[in-house]
């Protein structure tokens, strides 16, 4: 059975900072492996979806890496702005789509 | 244009109720999911639709969950019998293939009382 974690649970650094989010999945036969940000109160936006054939997506300010053999993926947020605090969700995908999602790592930065 | 939408954005039931959910998937998406988050949880699978093919239930708690989903439209999730451990916020997403990004509704929050 799938398990995702999240490391750290929360964080917090001034604005200007460079961060890493780390996520840790147990079972490496994923088929992709995508990252969302939630906000207070709203859905789940997309970041960026890695497929299980690459190694790296980026998107702006934002490089998710994915190493499948050693079932870790990570999430660079460069120059942090207080518009990127939220909580920070990683998930595997099956190969039914179906998402197995981490707890999140939520995301506090401070002007 | 438009997103997944998701309705009502907040139901208040007693316990023993049934309930009904409705998700509007992103138009052309042949994909559709419900996920639930308890509070301090992380997100759960429910249930997965893929156009015409059978769904994958494999994530519903217990036969007080069903789902539907007209062609590749819109999806009823129905909990009868609700019970307080259902409260939770009901997301519901799609996507283009069943690997593809998935695109998240607002969600809708329920409260068994």
């Amino acid at each position: 059975k799938q398990e995702v974690t999240q490391i750290p649970a929360a964080l917090s650094v001034p604005e200007g900072e460079n961060l890493v989010l780390n996520c840790s999945f147990t079972d490496s036969a994923i088929y992709n492996l995508q990252w969302f940000r939630q906000d207070p109160g709203k859905g789940l936006t997309s970041l960026l979806l890695i497929q299980s054939s690459q190694r790296e997506q980026t998107s702006g300010r934002l490089n998710a890496s994915l190493d499948k053999s050693s079932g870790r993926s990570t999430l660079y947020i460069a120059a942090s702005q207080p518009g990127d605090s939220a909580t920070y969700l990683c998930a595997a995908g099956g190969s039914q789509g179906n998402l197995i999602f981490g707890k999140g790592t939520k995301l506090s930065v401070k002007p | 244009g438009a997103g997944v939408s998701q309705s009502p954005s907040n139901k208040v039931t007693e316990k023993g109720k049934d309930v009904e959910l409705r998700c509007d998937p992103i138009s052309g998406h042949t994909a559709l999911y419900w996920y639930r988050q308890r509070l301090g949880q992380g997100l759960e699978f429910l249930i997965y639709f893929q156009g015409n093919s059978a769904p994958d239930k494999s994530g519903l708690p217990s036969d007080r969950f069903s789902a539907e989903r007209t062609g590749e439209s819109v999806s009823t999730l129905t909990i009868q019998r609700t019970q307080q451990e259902d409260s939770a916020v009901y997301l519901c997403a799609s996507g283009n293939s069943g690997t593809d990004t998935q695109y998240f509704g607002p969600g809708t929050r329920l409260t068994v009382l």
